[in-house]
């Protein structure tokens, strides 16, 4: 079965950096394409981008682009959402899923809510 | 990018009754259409694929319709543990995968 776990809620602060991640179990981690889907408070899904670990091809929504990086480590079958410098509107829960080849999203993680605050 | 319109934002209905949600797309997607359920303060979960495929284990009073610019999922008899916000999301040609803007179903 496969099962994604997200890391704990953040607080941070304008301005700061942030690193979230998502471990992946129940398959072999190099073989789907892992994304990422933001959901701002109250709101509908938005899809960011996602990531093929077996070559880290990388593919990002264009709002996304610039604004957060994908990455992935297949040696600890994790993926990872990165920002350089937050903003009070990322603040949101941000889900990880993983992506069969018909681009179908069939498994995702619990969510990991973060909140940027001045 | 393809725009995805979901109707109605938010209903209301009773235990037993038939829902139906529209998804409408701002160009033809052919069948590549998913419909998501997500219960409050949990993970989204594939209910529909290719517009009117049911994921193994999601009950049969499921089902989508659709083909090119127009969805529906319906509902044919509502239950408890299917109030919920329900999202459609293309997943045509080239990403970006577009979701709709959800539909809450309320009691």
């Amino acid at each position: 079965e496969v099962q994604l776990v997200q890391s704990g809620a953040e607080v941070k602060k304008p301005g700061e950096s942030l690193k979230i991640s998502c471990k992946a179990s129940g398959y072999i981690f190099s073989t789907y394409r892992i994304g990422w889907v933001r959901q701002l408070p109250g709101k509908g899904l938005e899809w960011m981008g996602f990531i093929y670990p077996g070559d880290s091809d990388t593919t990002y929504s264009p709002p996304f682009q610039g604004q957060v990086t994908i990455s992935a480590d297949e040696s600890i079958s994790t993926a990872f959402l990165q920002w350089s410098s937050l903003k009070t509107s990322d603040t949101a829960i941000y889900f990880c899923a993983t992506h069969d080849p018909h681009q179908l999203i069939t498994s995702w993680g619990q969510g990991t809510l973060v909140t940027v605050s001045s | 990018d393809i725009q995805m319109t979901q109707s109605p934002s938010s209903l209301s209905a009773s235990v037993g009754d038939r829902v139906t949600i529209s998804c409408r797309t701002s160009q033809s997607i052919s069948r590549y259409l998913n419909w998501y359920q997500q219960r409050p303060g949990k993970a989204p979960k594939l209910l529909i694929y290719a517009a009117s495929s049911l994921r193994s284990g999601v009950p049969s009073r499921f089902s989508g319709s659709g083909s090119g610019t127009e969805f529906t999922l319906t509902i044919s008899s509502l239950q408890p543990e299917d109030f919920a916000t329900y999202h459609c999301q293309q997943s045509y040609s080239m990403p970006p995968w577009t979701f709709g803007q959800g539909t809450k179903v309320e009691i």
